[in-house]
């Protein structure tokens, strides 16, 4: 079966461009979670859908970033513009039901901004 | 506030014997979960095994076994016959449910900072 599908694995852009990071959940998880991580936090959750609605978004930092999940299969993180201090891993993650007992993290997407 | 120590920074171990990862936990709810992950230099967060607050027995999952003390609210991770491919940052994280009236037990997972493991030959 197919994991937590994240894309890009790694992306190198100039500050002030526009940043879209992809994940596809696993197919029949409904909760879906963006964290970041880097060394100075360690791993943060951004933001999290249940049945494709955000539910908590208190952890993104700012407004220019934004998430959507048009549908069960398909969530976006954006970026817009990007800064240096956004360059840190972003993992996707889902799991199945509200309590759902694992939770399935994608490979990540490396994302430095210069 | 909820919150997950992980005291050891970075452990050492000779493989094949057994190392104990420290995990505390702070919470008041009654319903929780523990998750133990394992992150390889390669990056990819790998899932380790499970503990419900209501689990009656200590969760094993092949080598790995976790140490659950509700009283102290401890959760330690124990891997036995340590292997060479067990180096890497292992990460103790709790569920815990959201503050928000959403109609649903919505939880979010908080991470501890981590435990740099490394099993020399």
């Amino acid at each position: 079966d197919a994991g937590v599908i994240q894309s890009p694995r790694h992306e190198v852009t100039e500050m002030g461009q526009e940043v879209t990071l992809r994940c596809k959940p696993i197919s029949g998880h409904n909760s879906l979670f963006w964290y970041r991580q880097t060394m100075m936090r360690g791993l943060e959750l951004l933001i999290y859908f249940n049945n494709n609605v955000p539910i908590d978004d208190s952890g993104m930092p700012e407004d220019r970033f934004s998430a959507k999940m048009p549908n069960a299969s398909f969530s976006t993180l954006k970026i817009q513009p990007s800064e240096p201090r956004d360059s840190a891993v972003y993992f996707c993650a889902s799991s199945f039901g509200p309590s759902g007992n694992t939770i399935y993290f994608g490979e990540g997407s490396w994302l430095t901004v210069v | 506030a909820q919150k997950i120590t992980q005291t050891q920074p970075g452990m050492f171990v000779q493989e094949k014997e057994a190392v104990t990862l420290d995990c505390t936990y702070d919470t008041s709810d009654q319903s929780y979960g523990l998750f133990w992950y394992k992150q390889p230099s390669s990056g990819e967060m790998i899932f380790l095994i499970y503990q419900g607050s209501y689990d009656e027995q200590n969760a094993t999952e092949g080598r790995y076994s976790l140490n659950f003390q509700k009283a102290r609210k401890s959760a330690n991770l124990v891997i036995s016959a340590s292997q060479l491919g067990d180096s890497a940052m292992y990460f103790c994280a709790m569920r815990e449910p959201l503050p928000i009236n959403s109609g649903g037990s919505n939880y979010k997972l908080t991470f501890g900072k981590g435990t740099l493991l490394t099993v020399n030959p």
